[in-house]
């Protein structure tokens, strides 16, 4: 079963525009992850955040984790259509932390 | 500085046919891990090597699906007697760390 799962499911927005992402998970977790696939290729780590964190910054993102209430979101700032891809969270459990359970994802469109 | 590379690419097979996918770590990286990805979904967890260690096989779908990694390094996912429901991109990752690194996958199509 989906541990993390995103919304909105597909997300269409105009270059330079703001675009957020949201993951909500079910159980305690080690840490979070966020990746990016674009079309038909391997996945690319983006940022982690470890469970005792709230917020992290890398370049145009920014990630914020609330544990109370099993989220996280993802904002990439200033969009640029190179952006445009599938953006997944991947949860880390306490108990296995080198496994990772991905949401079934967040279809990005940025329109030139 | 070779990143995780998977072989084959794409591979057509005929149902009940047996199929192995290549993967090749990024050297040094003592964990691999191997996903499936359907169309349009996330990643299934499937298998987890670490080292010298057993591995974590808790995410094979069935016993049809095998997996051996060779000297701590390169790894073979083998499915045998392969089913339409296989049809899906099998991505393989390696890590020295929390962050994975992943391969290009391979998109196996069971006719």
């Amino acid at each position: 079963s989906q541990q993390g799962e995103e919304d909105p499911q597909a997300l269409s927005i105009q270059e330079g525009e703001n675009a957020t992402m949201n993951c909500s998970y079910k159980t305690s977790i080690n840490n979070l992850q966020w990746y990016r696939q674009n079309s038909g290729r391997g996945l690319v780590h983006l940022i982690l955040i470890r469970s005792n964190e709230r917020e992290k910054h890398s370049g145009r993102l920014r990630v914020t984790l609330d544990t109370s209430k099993k989220s996280s979101s993802l904002l990439i700032t200033a969009s640029r259509a190179a952006d445009t891809a599938s953006y997944f969270c991947a949860t880390a459990r306490g108990d296995s932390s080198y496994k990772l359970i991905f949401g079934s994802g967040t279809r990005l469109l940025v329109r030139p | 500085g070779a990143g995780v590379s998977q072989s084959p690419s794409n591979k057509v097979t005929e149902k009940g046919k047996d199929v192995e996918l290549r993967c090749d770590p990024i050297s040094g990286h003592t964990a691999l891990y191997w996903y499936r990805q359907s169309l349009g979904q996330g990643l299934e967890f499937l298998i987890y090597f670490q080292g010298n260690s057993a591995p974590d096989k808790s995410g094979l779908p069935s016993d049809r699906f095998s997996a051996e990694r060779t000297g701590g390094s390169v790894s073979t996912l083998t499915i045998q007697r392969t089913q339409q429901e296989d049809s899906a991109v099998y991505l393989c990752a390696s890590s020295s760390g929390a962050e994975q690194f992943f391969g290009p996958g391979t998109r196996l199509t069971v006719l």
